[in-house]
């Protein structure tokens, strides 16, 4: 099994339209990130779920809305999006510990197209 | 604020040797970490430092000063699959990853 899937590897969507981004870890990691990636900016980190419950939301507009029903799944609800939100989508996990964090692993992203 | 700065392109030959630098200023330190991200794929893990110095890694080596917030990655005997971004990021106090924007190397025969 890869260590981290995500899907669909390509969406796009109108401005009124809802749509669910899809990923799933193997590693039996029990951390779990959302990261937005645009062109030639530094991976923006929206959410992290560390032991199925949600530890960060960078302020992150309500028309992204995560969840994580267990450890080896997270979703990314999608709704009223805007066209400035067409961006690859990554999703990663990692094991942490009392000592603190270790590296990621990253899916293959969801390229996102808002029309 | 948090920043983490390194150069947006390099250009090298195939078979030299490239230094990526990246500076950092983050509120904590638990360690810096290297990527590589090829177009249209997932970032990978390539190095992590928490103390002072250098790792080896085969054809890839890393550094860290502490001290001058300073971090770079070397990469030695260029080859042509080595063109692909370079991450750098650190982790805060709070165990978050900071990330740079990358530096895209292009390897030229």
């Amino acid at each position: 099994e890869t260590g981290v899937t995500q899907t669909p590897r390509h969406l796009v969507m109108g401005m009124t339209n809802k749509k669910s981004l899809k990923c799933e870890q193997h590693l039996g990691h029990n951390a779990m990130y959302w990261y937005k990636q645009s062109a030639k900016k530094p991976l923006e980190l929206m959410f992290v779920y560390s032991l199925e419950e949600r530890v960060e939301n960078n302020s992150v507009p309500s028309r992204f809305s995560p969840e994580c029903p267990n450890s080896s799944h997270l979703f990314l609800h999608l709704h009223t999006l805007q066209p400035e939100d067409s961006a690859l989508y990554l999703c990663a996990s990692s094991q942490v510990s009392g000592t603190g964090g270790h590296e990621q692993y990253f899916g293959p992203g969801t390229r996102l197209t808002v029309t | 604020g948090q920043n983490i700065d390194q150069p947006t392109e390099m250009t090298a030959t195939e078979g030299a040797i490239v230094q990526i630098n990246c500076t950092y200023q983050t509120s904590g330190f638990n360690g810096l970490f290297w990527y590589q991200q090829h177009a249209g794929e997932a970032p990978t893990f390539l190095s992590y430092n928490v103390l002072d110095g250098l790792e080896e890694k085969g054809r890839f080596s890393s550094f860290l000063s502490r001290s001058k917030g300073y971090s770079y990655l070397l990469l030695k005997e260029l080859q042509m699959k080595d063109s692909a971004s370079y991450l750098c990021a650190v982790m805060d106090s709070n165990y978050q990853l900071i990330w740079g924007a990358g530096t895209k190397l292009i390897i030229k025969p």
